[in-house]
């Protein structure tokens, strides 16, 4: 199994540019999940879906970011635009039934 | 709501030396609790879990039981080893999500181990 995947590993760009991060969860799990981690804030919670469907996404912070599934095998976060307090590594986890499996994160840097 | 509450970090111990991170938790229900290690540049992997009163989750020689009476899901090790300097989140699943798998964090604490 090779485990959740996401690309890019790191991101670099410019304040203003839209960012896409890719998530492809373990094949067979039925949840999906988007977390954020800064030393600030910690690891937060920014949306989760249950059979590709969108359940809480509370955690968004505001409406640059946006989340799909479009399918049971890959998962999007966009920013659009992307700001330097944006600045963070985000994992993408995937689970069956109660335990969760994260991917090696995205670190993302905006200028 | 569910919530997760550990010791502050950061912990420093002295190789070979006894561990322990104190988690306790509040929720409605049986909850399965969790813990979840953070090697530096990494995701976060589970390390152990238990999913009722009185179980015992080990691995790699770390121990917890969930203890309803105290609320509590402590980590513990015997003889630590630099290489388990890291992160180490302790979790709960949320009841009430149907089964969606979300779970409910602690702040995370960090664990430097020293030759």
């Amino acid at each position: 199994d090779a485990g959740v995947i996401q690309s890019p590993r790191h991101e670099v760009t410019e304040m203003g540019q839209e960012v896409t991060l890719r998530c492809k969860p373990i094949s067979g799990h039925n949840s999906l999940f988007w977390y954020r981690q800064t030393m600030m804030r910690g690891l937060e919670l920014l949306i989760y879906f249950n059979n590709n469907v969108p359940i809480d996404d509370s955690g968004m912070p505001e409406d640059r970011f946006s989340a799909k599934m479009p399918n049971a095998s890959f998962s999007t976060l966009k920013i659009q635009p992307s700001e330097p307090r944006d600045s963070a590594v985000y994992f993408c986890a995937s689970s069956a039934l109660d335990t969760q499996y994260f991917g090696p994160g995205t670190r993302l840097t905006v200028l | 709501g569910d919530s997760v509450t550990q010791m502050e970090g950061p912990v420093t111990l002295s190789e070979e030396a006894f561990l322990t991170i104190n988690c306790t938790y509040t929720a409605t229900g049986y909850p399965s609790l969790f813990w979840y290690v953070q090697y530096p540049g990494e995701g976060l992997q589970l390390l152990l879990k238990a999913t009722k009163a009185d179980d015992k989750g080990s691995n790699k020689g770390f121990e917890a039981t969930y203890r309803k009476e105290t609320t509590s899901f402590h980590l513990e090790k015997g003889s630590v080893q630099v290489s388990d300097s890291a992160v180490y989140f302790c979790a709960l699943s949320e009841m009430g999500s149907g089964n969606t798998g979300k779970l409910i964090f602690g702040q995370g604490t960090t664990l430097q181990v020293k030759p």
